[in-house]
Parts: C-alpha cells; sequence; structure tokens
C-alpha cells in the first residue's frame, strides 16, 4: 500500500506571496492532519479534517487555511507569508485520526 | 488541557547500550500515547503505540515502551542501541474522546557512539 505523498517537497517563497501544499492519504484513510515544524517551536498542529469537514483546528492565524475533497485528499494554504512561515510543513493520515501516519513532509523557505 | 515533556534534548548512548527516552504526559482524560522516530530530512515513522490494550508496548526495530498511569509516564527503551537508531524520537499524545490531533514533545536526539 503506497504511504503519504506530499508535493511538492521543496518551495521557496517571497514575504507576501500566498502558497498551496498538497497532501495525498494512505487509500481508505479518511482523515488528514497538518503539521508545522520548526527548530524553535518544534511539531505543532495546524487542523484536521474528516470526510471534507474541519474537525479540529490549531491555534494558527486566519493565514492559514486547508480542505480536503472527496478522495480525502487535501490541501493547504497560507496567504500573505511571512519570514516566519518557513519550515516544514507535515502532512498525516489515519482512519479514524488516531493512529497517524506521515508523508516526508514540505520545505517551505520564506525569503 | 494535554501536554508532553520529554526529558533531555539529547542523550548520547554507546553502540549496545541500553536505550532510555524519557516522556511524561499530562491528560485529562484517558490518553493515548505514541513514539515516532525522524530521520534527517524525512517525515516521521510511527514506532508504537499505546491505546488501552496492553501497558508494554512493543513496537518496531526493537523498541518497546510502558504507559505507567501512576507514574503518568511513557518511557522509550530498546535493550541494545545499534548505529543505525540515531535520530530525533517525538513522543505524543492524542485525546481518544476524538482523534486528529497530536500533542508532541520538543523531541529527544539520539546519538550512538561506536
Amino acid at each position: 500500500k503506497a504511504g503519504v505523498t506530499q508535493t511538492p517537497r521543496y518551495l521557496i517563497k517571497t514575504r507576501g506571496q500566498q502558497v498551496t501544499l498538497s497532501c495525498s492519504p494512505i487509500s481508505g484513510h479518511r482523515s488528514v492532519s497538518w503539521y508545522q515544524q520548526t527548530p524553535g517551536q518544534g511539531l505543532q498542529f495546524l487542523f484536521e479534517y474528516f470526510s471534507e469537514t474541519q474537525r479540529n483546528k490549531g491555534n494558527f492565524p486566519g493565514r492559514f487555511s486547508g480542505r480536503q475533497f472527496s478522495n480525502s485528499r487535501s490541501e493547504m494554504n497560507v496567504s500573505t507569508l511571512e519570514l516566519g512561515d518557513s519550515a516544514l510543513y507535515l502532512c498525516a493520515s489515519s482512519l479514524e485520526g488516531f493512529e497517524q501516519y506521515f508523508g516526508p513532509g514540505t520545505r517551505l523557505t520564506v525569503t | 488541557a494535554q501536554s508532553v515533556t520529554q526529558l533531555g534534548s539529547h542523550v548520547s548512548v554507546s553502540e549496545g547500550a541500553l536505550v532510555l527516552l524519557r516522556c511524561n504526559y499530562s491528560s485529562s482524560v484517558p490518553p493515548y500515547l505514541f513514539w515516532y522516530v525522524q530521520y534527517p530530512n524525512q517525515g516521521l515513522q510511527l514506532l508504537l503505540k499505546y491505546t488501552s490494550a496492553a501497558t508494554l508496548v512493543k513496537g518496531i526495530n526493537g523498541f518497546e515502551a510502558e504507559f505507567k498511569k501512576s507514574e503518568t509516564s511513557f518511557h522509550l527503551t530498546k535493550p541494545s542501541a545499534h548505529m543505525s537508531d540515531a535520530a530525533e524520537y517525538f513522543c505524543a499524545v492524542s485525546d481518544r474522546r476524538q482523534g486528529g490531533k497530536l500533542i508532541f514533545g520538543q523531541g529527544t536526539e539520539l546519538s550512538v557512539k561506536p
């Protein structure tokens, strides 16, 4: 069974731009969660989508948004990028949200 | 609210020695607990999970962890370290009433000396 895939793997953007990251979950998984990983703050939960509905949300500003499609694929969007948004963005999929399997991540650099 | 504390941001052991990575959690409800490993430039790999069955949980690559409710701990151990175990390890907690959100500890970087 194929694992979680994330595209693109690396991204360089300029302050003020917006970016969209994509995540394809393991086949049959209905839950997709997103996390931000930085050296200073560690791993922080962004949000979770389950069957196309946002079920959980972390403490991030509204510039961070997401959605999930009917095939469970998910996208995360960050608008008006700031330097502090530079991070590794990880998505994880699971059947019900508990046992999560992670993708390789998207490394976002904001200049 | 839930939280996780990993004691020791860096742990160094010799090859063949016991590995012990400490994790304490705080949760107002019975939790689910997880250990993940992250190798450089990769995502997180699930090592093992506690979901209220046996308190001693065995995972991949020879790792195991014991859930101790009285101590609110979920320490990760491996009897004999290999060079390939060098990586960063994360302990995480989840509210069993609703999935989707993992709260992670700050991570422990494990170094293995030859």
